[in-house]
């Protein structure tokens, strides 16, 4: 089983929806990411917190939200998305900062389709 | 720059043979580490081995082998008697020392199907 744990699994939204993923990790990770994944492409990196701030945004629209309300907890809120938005969303996490190896976990992924 | 290739798109064999997908790496740092990951259709990537770019021993785990050369960047995972369940995207990464994630570099990827 994974120790990263994202929901939901599955989400279908309208553009005018608000939503939010959710992720959770109890390894005591001290970095958190969120990565989006299109169909049959690599993991594209979206935000990195660590130590509950951000220090990476990969100019990632702002219909994007980021949120880390703790360092175990990362959210994802969603607000008028568009049909290109659909993918799967990873969430992971790593040792952080003073750990070097860039090991990274990951979750599930939420399957986001938005209509 | 990081880069990372995998030059097989898609491979498909049958159950019982052994299969060896190709990554190579680009890096300038002499500190760095390289995984591979597997994606079942499930959707999650599950690690499968870190290497670090001072550990060029090949290391087995059960049907699983890796190839780790320097000297050619590659760092090639072999599957012997596959199986089924062995069907997933693999995909091969590689970290520069001092990066604890946040550079992250993945291949684009090599899609396995073992058919029955």
């Amino acid at each position: 089983d994974t120790e990263v744990t994202q929901t939901p699994k599955h989400l279908v939204m309208g553009m005018t929806n608000k939503k939010s993923l959710k992720c959770e990790q109890h390894m005591g990770h001290r970095a958190m990411y969120w990565y989006k994944q299109k169909a049959k492409k690599p993991p594209e990196l979206m935000f990195v917190y660590s130590y509950e701030k951000l220090s990476i945004n990969e100019s990632v629209p702002s219909r994007f939200s980021p949120e880390c309300p703790n360092s175990s907890l990362l959210n994802l809120h969603l607000h008028a998305l568009q049909p290109e938005d659909s993918a799967l969303y990873l969430c992971a996490s790593s040792q952080g900062p003073g750990h070097n190896t860039g090991e990274l976990f990951f979750g599930e992924g939420s399957r986001l389709t938005v209509l | 720059a990081q880069k990372v290739t995998q030059a097989q798109t898609e491979i498909s064999v049958v159950e019982k043979e052994d299969v060896t997908l190709d990554c190579v790496y680009e890096t300038r740092d002499t500190t760095y580490y390289l995984f591979w990951y597997k994606q079942p259709p499930s959707g999650e990537l599950v690690f499968l081995i870190r290497r670090n770019s001072f550990d060029e021993q090949n290391e087995i785990s059960g049907r699983y082998s890796w190839n780790f050369q320097k000297s050619t960047s590659s760092f090639n995972f072999t599957i012997t008697a596959s199986q089924v369940v062995d069907s997933a995207v693999y995909f091969c990464a590689l970290s520069e020392a001092g990066n604890y994630g946040q550079n992250f570099v993945f291949g684009p990827g090599t899609r396995l199907s073992v058919l029955p």
